[in-house]
């Protein structure tokens, strides 16, 4: 089966600049999309269509794609933002919803 | 503004059955595809199924084919989850999420708060 693969975890300081990649056979040709998720709290997504900011998003999340891989870039991090993101996208048949196992970004 | 509110979550035994209901407002229901994510303690997002925003068509994870139903009520704004033979790794808060207009392509901008379904004897 199909299989996104994130890094467990993150961290980095306060106004530093975070990276979390996600990898996947298929994601040249379907699109990703990524969730933040705070401790009891459900799902928010901050990135669609690979590079594409919801309204209401801060412009310090942004996403970019290339190759095999795609990278959620948060700048200038805050402490709010410490939580647990999850990329996602569909198999090659654009049936089956496909996650990566999630990675929690820690602000120190 | 977009509301999602999923109900009949419950303690069930093994091998039992279970229904949960996701009450929809605030957008055009019946334009939409729907989907359930499930979430267990302490890991990670799994997608569950999905519903054209017609019922026309229903696709579902691995880990439940066969055993769980996804169906619409468009009159009552309303998607369900049917669950039979219910296993202990299916205990897990389960998220209503709202896909995209039609069906295609799979994503959720809008997310219930969740329900917790618990399977244990």
């Amino acid at each position: 089966s199909y299989e996104l693969t994130q890094p467990p975890s993150v961290s980095v300081s306060p106004g530093q600049t975070a990276r979390i990649t996600c990898s996947g056979d298929a994601l040249p040709k379907r699109f990703a999309y990524w969730y933040q998720q705070r401790p009891g709290q459900a799902p928010v997504m901050v990135i669609y269509k690979d590079t594409e900011r919801p309204a209401g998003v801060p412009e310090r999340f942004s996403g970019s794609i290339s190759g095999t891989t795609v990278t959620l870039t948060i700048s200038g991090v805050q402490a709010e933002d410490e939580a647990d993101y999850y990329c996602q996208s569909a198999d090659s048949s654009n049936t089956y919803v496909v996650f990566g196992g999630g990675t929690k970004l820690t602000v120190l | 503004q977009v509301q999602l509110v999923e109900s009949g979550g419950d303690v069930v035994q093994p091998g039992r059955s279970l229904r949960l209901s996701c009450a929809a407002s605030g957008f055009t229901f019946d334009s939409y595809g729907m989907h359930w994510v499930r979430q267990a303690p302490g890991k990670g997002l799994e997608w569950v199924a999905v519903i054209w925003y017609n019922g026309s068509n229903k696709y579902y994870a691995d880990s439940v084919k066969g055993r769980f139903t996804i169906s619409r009520d468009n009159s009552k704004n309303t998607v369900y989850l049917e669950m039979n033979s219910l296993r202990a790794e299916d205990t897990a808060v389960y998220y209503c999420a709202r896909g995209a207009v039609g069906g295609t392509p799979h994503y959720f901008d809008s997310w219930g708060q969740g329900i917790l379904v618990t399977v244990s004897s």
